[in-house]
Formats: structure tokens, C-alpha cells, sequence
């Protein structure tokens, strides 16, 4: 397995134009999560789904923050419009629960969003 | 609300010195404690978990609950344990975990 697939790897942008991350957690995982990381606040919880339903999106910034996944194999955080304080890395994690499983976490390689 | 503090950004010692990363939590419940590593381009990894109560590349964690800390100990630091290291924090009932802001360690030769 390849683990979590992001894309892109690399994105620059101008602010106001929409920006599309994506991710591809490991099959047979049932959990999946959106992390944000920056040199301020570290790694904070975005958005997490179970079974592909959101289960808690309170670390969303704000309402031009959205993230669907439509079915277990693909996630999509949406920025719309994007602004320079959006610039961070992206990460997607996915997990699975199962008996002896405690909840690590399998995280992809990130996205670097820079927006100017 | 759970909260998990990490007080240095930047730890710097020498190889063969002793390593201790320093990580605080509030949290009411019965918290499960984890540590991540980052090594220079690697992914984010699980390093070692609270409840397995093992040594991973030489390094331990004690939860102590008493003084809400699950420090990370290493007795003889490497070279190769450079690295960004998170302290994490989650419940039972979620599976998202909380993150620590993170401890740099160099480790110089």
C-alpha cells in the first residue's frame, strides 16, 4: 500500500482564487481527517470523517473552508477565496478501528499551500 | 476542552547526552497519550503510545497523571533523533487526536 495519497504536493496561488486539495487514505480505513500545520499553531484539527459522514468540523476556520468525501476512497478540502493566511501545510491522515487498534493515525506526505 | 502544551519549540544537545521532551495535558478523562516524530522528509509517525507501555528506538514515555505530563525520555540522544517530535492527546469516545505545537531536538555530534 501506498498509504495516504495527497495532491498536490505543492500549490501556489493568488489570493481570492480557489484552491482544491485532495486525499486518498488507505484502504480500509473508516476514518479520515484534515490537519492544518503552520509554524504558529502547530498541527490543528480540521475536519474529521467516519464512514465517510463528517463527524466534527468545529476546527474549520471559517465558512470559505469546505471538505466532502463523497466515498471511502477520496477527500477534497476546498478554499474559497483563499487568502495569504491560509498558507500552510495540509495534511490528511486516515485511521482505522479495530480490535487491538488504538487510533494511530497514517498520515500523507502534506500539501504546501502558499497563497500571495 | 483537551489541550496538550509542548514548552519548547527547539531543544538542542549533544550526542550521548540525555534527551527529555516536555509535554503537559488538560484533559478530564481517561486521555490516551501518544507521540509523533517527523523526520526531515518523512512523513508525520506514530512513535510510541501511552497505553503499550514500550521503548521505541530507545525511548520511553511515563504518563503520569498526578502531574498531567507525558514527558519523552531518552537516556543517550543520536544523531539520527533529529527530528520534529508531537506530543498528542485523544479519548476513548474520538479518534481524533490533539496536538502538542511541537519540539524541535538537534542533535549535534
Amino acid at each position: 500500500d501506498a498509504g495516504v495519497i495527497q495532491s498536490p504536493r505543492h500549490e501556489v496561488t493568488e489570493m481570492g482564487q480557489e484552491v482544491t486539495l485532495r486525499c486518498k487514505p488507505i484502504s480500509g480505513h473508516d476514518y479520515l481527517f484534515w490537519y492544518r500545520q503552520t509554524m504558529m499553531r502547530g498541527l490543528e484539527l480540521l475536519i474529521y470523517f467516519n464512514n465517510n459522514v463528517p463527524i466534527d468540523d468545529s476546527g474549520m476556520p471559517e465558512d470559505r473552508f469546505s471538505a466532502k468525501m463523497p466515498n471511502a476512497s477520496f477527500s477534497t478540502l476546498k478554499i474559497q477565496p483563499s487568502e495569504p493566511r491560509d498558507s500552510a501545510v495540509y495534511f490528511c491522515a486516515s485511521s482505522f478501528l479495530g480490535t487491538g487498534n488504538t487510533g494511530e493515525l497514517f498520515f500523507g506526505e502534506g500539501s504546501r499551500l502558499t497563497v500571495l | 476542552a483537551q489541550r496538550v502544551t509542548q514548552p519548547e519549540k527547539l531543544l538542542s544537545v549533544f550526542k550521548g547526552a540525555p534527551v527529555e521532551l516536555k509535554c503537559n495535558y488538560s484533559y478530564s478523562g481517561s486521555p490516551e497519550l501518544f507521540w509523533y516524530v517527523q523526520y526531515s522528509r518523512q512523513r508525520l509517525q506514530l512513535l510510541l503510545r501511552h497505553i503499550s507501555r514500550e521503548s521505541i528506538k530507545g525511548f520511553t514515555a511515563d504518563l503520569n497523571k498526578g502531574e498531567t505530563s507525558f514527558h519523552l525520555k531518552k537516556p543517550f540522544a543520536q544523531e539520527e533523533d533529529s527530528a520534529m517530535y508531537y506530543c498528542a492527546l485523544t479519548d476513548t469516545g474520538r479518534r481524533a487526536l490533539t496536538f502538542g505545537s511541537g519540539t524541535r531536538l538537534q542533535v549535534q555530534p
